[in-house]
């Protein structure tokens, strides 16, 4: 069945470092693959995007990367500041306009 | 400013009550969705809608209702008959029913029964 999940439920880096979160997705189908954040109490904010047709895709300090062939999915932040500590999902589409999402991971970011 | 707005932001609701979560966007997108949120999981798909007088069951529509009347306004109803439904609620909308198209979020609605 179509599935979306996390390797990492939380991450902890230290301001400054770079950040790789990671998702595996299992339907080999899926052609758009989302990244969203969520801090607490408040609704997902989207990211970045990536169509299947790409291995990557860059955005201001963010990068995602798409591995088709091991059905993986990474979202890199560069310099992490306070400010990115949230929740983040990845999202597949799992059918005409139907999102599926992870769990998530808890990113906290420390001075 | 463009924009999804769900109301209320917290809602509480006695045993056996129907209560309605409000969801309005003035995006002029065609799909609108509703997810539902337990503490540190991921968003489950309730009903969703790619155009107005129509809607489709997502994966956990048992207890819920919705109707989609207008483009702007997706209201979601749990009814008595949703045995758990405390959570967080979020609506979202798409710009139309092509693939490939990021959603957008509103705020959510936090539901906690008392």
């Amino acid at each position: 069945g179509e599935s979306v999940g996390l390797h990492l439920p939380t991450l902890s880096v230290q301001e400054g470092d770079n950040s790789i979160i990671n998702c595996a997705y299992s339907n080999s189908a899926s052609d758009y693959f989302i990244w969203y954040k969520q801090e607490s109490g408040k609704g997902p904010q989207f990211i970045i995007d990536i169509r299947s047709n790409m291995d990557k895709r860059q955005g201001q300090r963010v990068t995602v990367l798409l591995n088709k062939t091991v059905k993986h999915l990474s979202l890199q932040i560069a310099a992490t500041q306070p400010g990115d500590s949230a929740v983040y999902f990845c999202a597949e589409e799992g059918g005409y306009n139907k999102l599926i999402f992870g769990a998530g991971t808890r990113l906290a970011v420390h001075p | 400013d463009g924009g999804i707005t769900q109301s209320p932001k917290y809602l509480f609701r006695k045993e056996g009550q129907n209560v309605t979560l409000s969801c309005e966007q003035n995006l002029n997108h065609d799909a609108m969705y509703w997810y539902r949120q337990d503490p540190g999981q991921g968003l489950r798909l309730i009903y969703y809608s790619q155009i107005v007088n129509d809607f489709q069951k997502g994966d956990i529509a048992e207890g819920y209702s919705v109707s989609r009347e207008k483009k702007e306004s997706f209201p979601l109803t749990v009814t008595s008959a949703q045995k758990n439904p405390t959570a967080f609620y979020l609506c979202a909308s798409s710009i139309d029913r092509r693939r490939n198209t990021e959603a957008f979020f509103g705020q959510g609605t936090r539901l906690t029964v008392v």
